[in-house]
């Protein structure tokens, strides 16, 4: 199985703070990584495809970079309704596998 | 916009099997993998398996010997059924679509989620 690893675990941050988050994968992966923001009690939502395709809908202060092992998720300019937890995920191959969660709270 | 719902049971006990079932509607289960993701309370998801309309399936070898899905086109539905449930099974269970090759096969339209409890 592809291993997924984001860091930090947590972090905190504040309104209108850019922030990033990483994400590694245990081998290459190409382009097939996917971020994803979760709210308590919900489902996850697609953010970013592909490494660095907004879903349709998102907001474009989020941003996705990265090819290979080695990713990120950038948020550029913090808003209250962003603070969540995020995963990262690869779809290059299955088992389909994501990363351990990213809990971004208000500092 | 396609719209997924889980439904199935909310309580199970130890040894029993698990069938939910995953309902779409504002599309068509045809030309796309749909797939059971679970989360345990305040912990991470775990991408259980998937099936294509077709009947192709592909499952988590962590799970493998306890899960089956299966399709049924003409009711656009498709379900999930865990077998030998233990207290690690409970979680809030997920059915999701993956988008295609060209959108990055992430999983983009994500029912609400059934919590199902293993308990005697």
């Amino acid at each position: 199985d592809i291993q997924m690893t984001q860091s930090p675990s947590s972090l905190s941050a504040s309104v209108g703070d850019r922030v990033t988050i990483i994400c590694r994968a245990s081998q290459n992966i190409t382009d097939y990584l996917n971020w994803y923001q979760q709210k308590p009690g919900k489902a996850p939502k697609a953010l970013i495809y592909a490494a660095s395709n907004l879903q349709s809908g998102v907001p474009s202060r989020f941003s996705g970079r990265g090819s290979g092992t080695d990713f990120t998720l950038t948020i550029s300019s913090l808003q209250p309704e962003d603070f969540a937890t995020y995963y990262c995920q690869q779809s290059y191959t299955t088992p389909r596998t994501f990363g351990q969660g990213t809990n971004l709270e208000i500092k | 916009q396609v719209q997924l719902q889980e439904s199935g049971p909310g309580l199970m006990k130890p040894s029993e099997t698990l069938s939910l079932i995953c309902t779409v509607s504002g599309g068509s289960v045809s030309g796309y993998y749909w797939s059971w993701i679970r989360q345990p309370a305040g912990k991470g998801l775990e991408w259980i398996g998937r099936l294509y309309a077709s009947g192709t399936t592909n499952y988590n070898p962590s799970l493998k010997s306890r899960v089956t899905m299966s399709v049924d086109s003409s009711n656009n539905q498709f379900s999930l059924n865990l077998s030998s449930l233990t207290a690690a099974d409970t979680a809030v269970y997920y059915c999701a679509r993956e988008a295609t090759a060209t959108e990055g096969r992430c999983f983009d339209s994500w029912g609400q989620g059934t919590l199902v409890t293993v308990s005697s």
